[in-house]
């Protein structure tokens, strides 16, 4: 069973307008996320995250939101750039079970048509 | 500085070979992970390392799996008698602090291929 989902395998969109990455988690124990990007034959780059005390970060052009009475968050890119064309992970994680450990989803590869 | 650190990137071996894949973490970083990721899949954990303790293993999918870190920074994951559905990117992740929520810092993987 998949407790963290990114239902879009992609998403495309034109240079300089909004990005929006979608992810669904069911575990309600998950109070820390981190949305991750990924180059090919890289490892995964911390983005930005949120904690379960809060509803929005923003970080320069990336903003998170979550709605956790959804169980859902959400990645902005404003203004999308063709750099940012990459696979793009959400991630949990519960501080209360012991073990740090990330659940991820399975990805969503973003292109950005210059 | 400089970031996480693997070897080989690159690895391939013939099913029934051993396998020993390295870590080295940001310096001075407490928390070690180490990740499988399939094709086309997100990363799924494997084990988590606090210092040289190793506080959870969970996500070895076989006894054939093992890792340690016995001073508290370089980690090595082996892969005994390797098979086929072993063949993955291998990721190993750390973090500064313990107790966390804090971010893990990912190096850039190995990917064992095996025949």
């Amino acid at each position: 069973d998949q407790q963290v989902k990114q239902n879009s395998p992609s998403l495309s969109v034109q240079e300089g307008r909004i990005s929006i990455l979608n992810c669904d988690y069911t575990n309600s124990m998950f109070d820390y996320f981190l949305w991750y990007k990924k180059y090919p034959a890289e490892g995964p780059t911390f983005l930005i995250s949120i904690s379960s005390i809060k509803d929005k970060n923003e970080d320069g052009r990336f903003t998170v939101f979550l709605n956790k009475s959804a169980k859902h968050l959400s990645l902005h890119i404003v203004p999308s750039q063709p750099g940012d064309s990459a696979v793009y992970f959400c991630a949990a994680s519960s501080t209360q079970g012991g073990s740090e450990k990330l659940v991820f989803g399975k990805g969503t590869k973003l292109t950005v048509n210059p | 500085g400089a970031g996480v650190s693997q070897s080989p990137r690159y690895k391939v071996a013939k099913r029934g070979q051993d396998v020993a894949l390295r870590c080295d973490p940001i310096s001075g970083h407490v928390s070690l992970f180490w990740y499988q990721q399939a094709l086309g899949q997100g990363p799924e954990f494997l084990t988590y390392f606090q210092n040289e303790a190793q506080l959870d293993k969970s996500g070895l999918p076989s006894d054939r799996f093992f890792a340690e870190r016995p001073e508290g920074s370089v980690s090595t994951l082996k892969i005994q008698r390797t098979q086929q559905e072993d063949s993955a990117v291998y990721l190993c992740a750390s973090s500064l602090l313990a107790g966390g929520p804090y971010t893990q810092y990912f190096g850039p993987g190995t990917r064992l291929t095996v025949l």
